[in-house]
């Protein structure tokens, strides 16, 4: 069974940083590119992320551009993201989903894990 | 910046309807890199079209996707009462950019 599992949301203070980690199983990591996709309160979907299957391709969304950093470890079949510099309009479900495809990092979301829950309040 | 727009905002329909749903682009979609997602309240997304029009592993035939260049549409033929939920499209080519979404409600 394809399993994602996303974890380290919680609550930080502007300004602070977290680093949200995905745990994946049931299929082959390197045969997949990885995104995070957020969703404020009440609001719609907004692409955060997306990493090719080697980290050759990485690209990020305007609104965290220079302060989330996504990486992953095929070793352990697992995918980051560090965000710093963290403000209310942060606030949000994070999800991380796959790309059927390794080469590049842009593409539809086959797979999504549940989401943890980040929020940014002082 | 790629924009989609989806419309209508909000869908009030009954089960056995059909639903016709709308994604217009800013900009024209090349090799129909468009996907379609349904949401259920407390639940991640779930993919449902890519391509435009091939659907996703496991989706029943009563949805369908189509068009080309700017203009999508995704069709749901008779509703189901598990179809009620908010649907976004997502543009994958050079950027990735999803839709506002839109409301099927009873």
């Amino acid at each position: 069974e394809v399993r994602l599992v996303e974890s380290g949301g919680g609550l930080v203070k502007p300004g602070e940083s977290l680093r949200l980690s995905c745990a994946t199983s049931g299929f082959t990591f390197t045969d997949y590119s990885v995104n995070w996709v957020r969703q404020a309160p009440g609001k719609g979907l907004e692409w955060v992320s997306s990493v090719s299957s080697t980290s050759i391709y990485i690209h990020y969304a305007d609104s965290v551009k220079g302060r989330f950093t996504v990486s992953r470890d095929n070793a352990k079949n697992s995918l980051y993201l560090q965000m710093s510099s963290l403000r209310a309009e942060d606030t949000a479900v994070y999800y991380c989903a796959t790309t059927p495809h390794g080469y590049k990092a842009l593409g539809f979301m086959d797979v999504w894990g549940k989401g943890t829950t980040v929020t940014v309040s002082s | 910046e790629f924009v989609l727009t989806q419309s209508p905002g909000t869908l009030s329909l009954s089960p056995g309807d059909r639903a016709t749903l709308s994604c217009r682009a800013g900009q024209s979609v090349s090799r129909n890199y468009l996907a379609w997602y349904q949401q259920k309240p407390g639940q991640a997304p779930r993919l449902l079209i890519y391509g435009a029009s091939n659907r996703a592993t496991g989706i029943p035939d009563r949805f369908s996707g189509s068009g080309s260049g700017t203009d999508f549409t995704l069709t749901i033929t008779r509703l189901e009462p598990e179809d009620f939920a908010v649907y976004y499209c997502q543009h994958y080519d050079d950027w990735v950019a999803f839709g506002g979404g839109t409301k099927v409600e009873i």
